[in-house]
């Protein structure tokens, strides 16, 4: 089965520093990679993926994560955080051992950003 | 409507009634899922429907929780003889076909409450 963790249930930075979220997944073949982020009240809506083309993905708001095969690591960054990205934000993969086209999300990482 | 739509955005029930909760997808999007999102914990999947059908059911918490779709559009989740652990938000999410890189477009969600 495909699993996701997600280290740390609340990060906490200022304003203008580097964002760093982590996400590890479980698999035997290569997965496909997701972060979603969800604001108060919101639904889900998807930041970035990774489909095996670039290790390096860039998405939307300045995120970027990095597919990392040999740590089953996809971490999500930001150089300068901004009080915008104040959100929870989850990590899935789909795709991975099992054939499993159903995403499966991890817990979630609450960002705090102070002024 | 451009995004998916939940209803209702928040249901307050007592314990023991059956509820019903709707999801519209987006137009075209042939798949659809339900995803449960109890109070400091990540999505946890329900059931998806490819089309009007439902393959996997095995999500599905209890037996009191059933799921349809019509049309290959509004789908309705039910929960019979509700009890206190049933209270979460309930996501739905749908795509334009089940496969492992698809986004998924997420609503607002359905909170209940069951007192």
């Amino acid at each position: 089965a495909q699993s996701v963790t997600q280290l740390g249930s609340h990060v906490s930075v200022s304003e203008g520093a580097l964002v760093l979220l982590r996400c590890n997944y479980s698999s035997s073949v290569p997965p496909y990679l997701f972060w979603y982020v969800q604001y108060p009240n919101q639904g889900l809506q998807l930041l970035l993926k990774y489909t095996s083309a670039a290790t390096l993905v860039k998405g939307i708001n300045g995120f970027e994560a990095e597919f990392k095969k040999s740590e089953t690591s996809f971490h999500l960054t930001k150089p300068s955080a901004h009080m915008s990205d104040a959100a929870e934000y989850f990590c899935a993969v789909s795709g991975a051992a099992g054939g499993s086209y159903i995403p499966t999300f991890g817990r979630g990482t609450s960002l705090i950003v102070h002024p | 409507g451009a995004g998916v739509s939940q209803s209702p955005s928040n249901k307050v029930t007592e314990k023991g009634k059956d509820v019903e909760l709707r999801c519209d997808p987006i137009s075209g999007h042939t798949a659809l899922y339900w995803y449960r999102q109890r109070l400091g914990q990540g999505l946890e999947f329900l059931i998806y429907f490819q089309g009007n059908s439902a393959p996997d059911k095995s999500g599905l918490p209890s037996d009191r929780f059933s799921a349809e779709r019509t049309g290959e559009s509004v789908s309705t989740l039910t929960i019979q003889r509700t009890q206190q652990e049933d209270s979460a938000v309930y996501l739905c999410a749908s795509s334009l076909e089940i496969r492992n890189t698809g986004e998924l477009f997420f609503g607002e969600g359905s909170r209940l409450t069951v007192l």
